[in-house]
């Protein structure tokens, strides 16, 4: 059964450091979403791209984060230099369409940890 | 703004006993309604979704939920759980035309003992 995957799945990094954390969607979906949970609060939703921009993003994305669909088939989140509130599991999910019945399959996850 | 409350923050069972979860959106327009559940070490799954249609809707492992409009309410209920269900379980919706953002309830972490 075809699934999300996401590498790494721990990463550690020192303030104020780049990270990028990678994604690879199922491969006929169209629509691509990055979450996040900060230990023990809710999922929140960071972005969702669709034919290689952004469709909506929260409050939460300010510019110190981007993401990219470099070659068609990866999907990454980038943060460019890390807070300490930027610690959190950071899920990557996909979809064939957007809004309707379309599920959303979600990857396992990055923990990221921001020392 | 737009939001899910789930009631119980933490669940405990014995086996074979029923369950029902609560969940809450608050808006007053289309909404698609999902269930996901996170056992421990796995990532989000799908345990359940609905569109249209029939108000009750079953999903995988016996677990079903119904949609009452008037109430803005899904909840999750299964007749009788078991050990493996232990998990975090997460209510979401999308809405409907808006670009397929999920809205997650804060989650219910659910024990059940042997």
């Amino acid at each position: 059964e075809p699934e999300v995957t996401q590498t790494p799945s721990h990463q550690v990094t020192q303030m104020g450091q780049e990270v990028i954390l990678r994604c690879v969607p199922i491969s006929n979906h169209l629509y691509f979403y990055w979450y996040r949970q900060i230990l023990g609060q809710k999922v929140e939703f960071l972005v969702s791209f669709y034919n290689n921009e952004i469709s909506e993003k929260s409050e939460i994305f300010d510019d110190q984060f981007s993401v990219e669909r470099p070659d068609g088939s990866n999907f990454t989140l980038k943060i460019r230099s890390t807070k300490l509130e930027d610690s959190a599991m950071y899920f990557c999910a996909s979809s064939e369409n957007a809004g309707g019945p379309g599920e959303q399959f979600f990857g396992p996850g990055t923990r990221l940890t921001v020392l | 703004a737009q939001s899910v409350s789930q009631h119980n923050h933490h669940v405990i069972l014995s086996e074979a006993a029923s369950l029902e979860l609560g969940c809450n959106y608050s808006y007053g327009g289309t909404v698609n309604l999902f269930w996901y559940v996170q056992y421990p070490g796995q990532h989000l799954q799908l345990l359940l979704k609905y569109f249209s249609g029939d108000p009750l809707v079953k999903g995988i492992k016996g677990f079903e939920a119904e949609f009452i409009k008037s109430k803005f309410s899904f909840n999750l209920r299964k007749p009788s759980v078991q050990w493996s269900d232990t998990a975090e379980y997460f209510c979401a919706v999308i809405l409907y035309n808006q670009g397929g953002k999920l809205i997650f309830g804060q989650g219910t972490e659910l024990s059940v003992k042997p």
